[in-house]
């Protein structure tokens, strides 16, 4: 079936514009995780979702950034007042429960990601 | 001082060669851990998926995980050129948390 998809793939904006960046998860995943990749910092974790409930939102760097997500479904990351800092790419992930004997896991598997740049 | 720490190197070996990539981690809570594989402009590919301490082989990867150490390894058999990506490590306390990466090693595989 289909992956994880993202959109824009790209998006450039102007510092101090506001920018929605959009997940579509893979069907019936019922988490969904934003990370941020950027060359200085690696990788890092931003907000995670289960159901339409955001448990851990420890990620967000500041009130600039929010996310939601609707139907348990697609989730949308808002950056408001863009600052260069901001540049890199964004990244979505989703999972479902498994169970391996006792003991679940949620794999998570990544979309394309969104490649912001703020000018 | 990074909770993950990964050698980024860059690292290049003859096409057939085994290769072994490696990540310590400072926090003993992690449980979880996992190697994903990225080629240039794309999402990362989750290889390799693994609860607690040992190993797991699947086709020409095999992961190696010793907590005691707290120390990972995930080594490629027979290596090919579309090998070549940025391999990173990652590792979570909890089954559906999130993800704690390292900084991703490059490897370049050339015939």
């Amino acid at each position: 079936g289909a992956g994880v998809s993202q959109s824009p793939s790209n998006k450039v904006t102007e510092k101090g514009k506001d920018v929605e960046l959009r997940c579509d998860p893979i069907s019936g995943h019922t988490a969904l995780y934003w990370y941020r990749q950027s060359l200085g910092q690696g990788l890092e974790f931003l907000i995670y979702f289960q159901g339409n409930s955001a448990p851990d939102k420890s990620g967000l760097p500041s009130d600039r950034f929010s996310a939601e997500r609707t139907g348990g479904s697609v989730s949308t990351l808002t950056i408001q007042r863009t600052q260069q800092e901001d540049s890199a790419v964004y990244l979505c992930a989703s999972s479902f429960k498994t169970s391996i004997g006792a003991r679940s896991s949620y794999e998570q598997y990544f979309g394309p990601g969104t490649r912001l740049t703020v000018t | 001082q990074k909770e993950v720490e990964q050698d980024p190197g860059p690292l290049s070996v003859p096409e057939g060669a085994i290769v072994s990539l490696n990540c310590t981690y400072s926090n003993s809570a992690f449980q979880y851990f996992m190697w994903y594989r990225q080629y240039s402009r794309k999402g990362p590919e989750l290889l390799m998926y693994t609860y607690s301490s040992g190993n797991k082989e699947d086709g020409r990867f095999t992961a190696q995980v010793d907590k005691s150490s707290k120390y990972i390894s995930l080594f490629i058999r027979d290596s090919q050129p579309s090998d070549s990506a940025t391999y990173l490590c990652a590792m979570s306390r909890t089954s559906y948390g999130k993800l704690t990466f390292g900084q991703g090693t490059i490897l370049t595989v050339h015939p």
